[in-house]
């Protein structure tokens, strides 16, 4: 069975960083374009980060950008979203999910990991 | 940047019923890049339909969508227990594009 696996989640104080991680089981995830997604508590869902399947091309929302920063190592078949100087806003549960074949058409969704921006 | 508005907010319905959800775009939708998620309570979000109409791998036939240009309805006819669920219409194609309506509840 194909899954995405997030981790890296947690409780950080406002202004501090956290790394989140996706990986595979089932499929090579490096044959893919990934992004991520988030959705705030009780809220709908948003569009955070692209990274394409070589890592070549990035894009981010507006929201993020000059904060997040995402990548990917395809040796160990992995992808990463490091966030910088978080917000309250930015507290989430964050999904990683799987594109194609249309560009941010998501077909696999992992089960997400949340991240709490807090004093 | 398309909007996409989803409506009703809420449907309240029994097993059985059928539910009607629309998805307007403040702009026509291009190639009909228009798909469906389903999210059910504590649980992931997961791909119904793309292209308006394709049902996603494993997707049973009660779930249809149609629709062009701006408006796009999602039919879920004799509602399973399993179907009360947040939906969700999307734009697709590009990273410009990639946009959420806010969400329908379809709920007993």
């Amino acid at each position: 069975e194909e899954q995405l696996v997030e981790s890296g989640g947690g409780l950080v104080q406002p202004g501090g960083s956290l790394r989140l991680s996706c990986a595979a089981s089932g499929f090579t995830l490096s044959n893919y374009e990934v992004n991520w997604v988030r959705q705030a508590p009780g809220k709908g869902l948003e569009w955070v980060s692209y990274i394409s399947s070589s890592g070549s091309t990035k894009y981010y929302a507006d929201s993020v950008k000059g904060r997040f920063s995402i990548s990917r190592d395809n040796n160990n078949d992995s992808v990463f979203l490091h966030m910088d100087s978080l917000r309250a806003e930015d507290t989430a549960t964050y999904y990683c999910a799987r594109e194609g074949p249309y560009q941010v058409l998501f077909t696999l969704w992992g089960q997400g990991t949340q991240a709490t921006v807090s004093s | 940047e398309i909007v996409l508005t989803q409506s009703p907010g809420t449907l309240s319905l029994s097993p059985g019923e059928s539910a009607t959800l629309s998805c307007r775009a403040s702009q026509s939708v291009r190639s009909n890049y228009l798909a469906w998620y389903q999210q059910r309570p504590g649980q992931t979000p997961r791909l119904l339909l793309f292209s308006a109409s394709t049902r996603a791998t494993g997707i049973p036939d009660r779930f249809t969508g149609s629709g062009s240009g701006t408006d796009f309805t999602l039919i879920i006819s004799s509602l399973e227990p399993e179907d009360f669920a947040v939906y969700y219409c999307q734009h697709y194609g590009s990273i410009l594009l990639g946009t959420f309506g806010q969400g329908t509840k379809v709920e007993i």
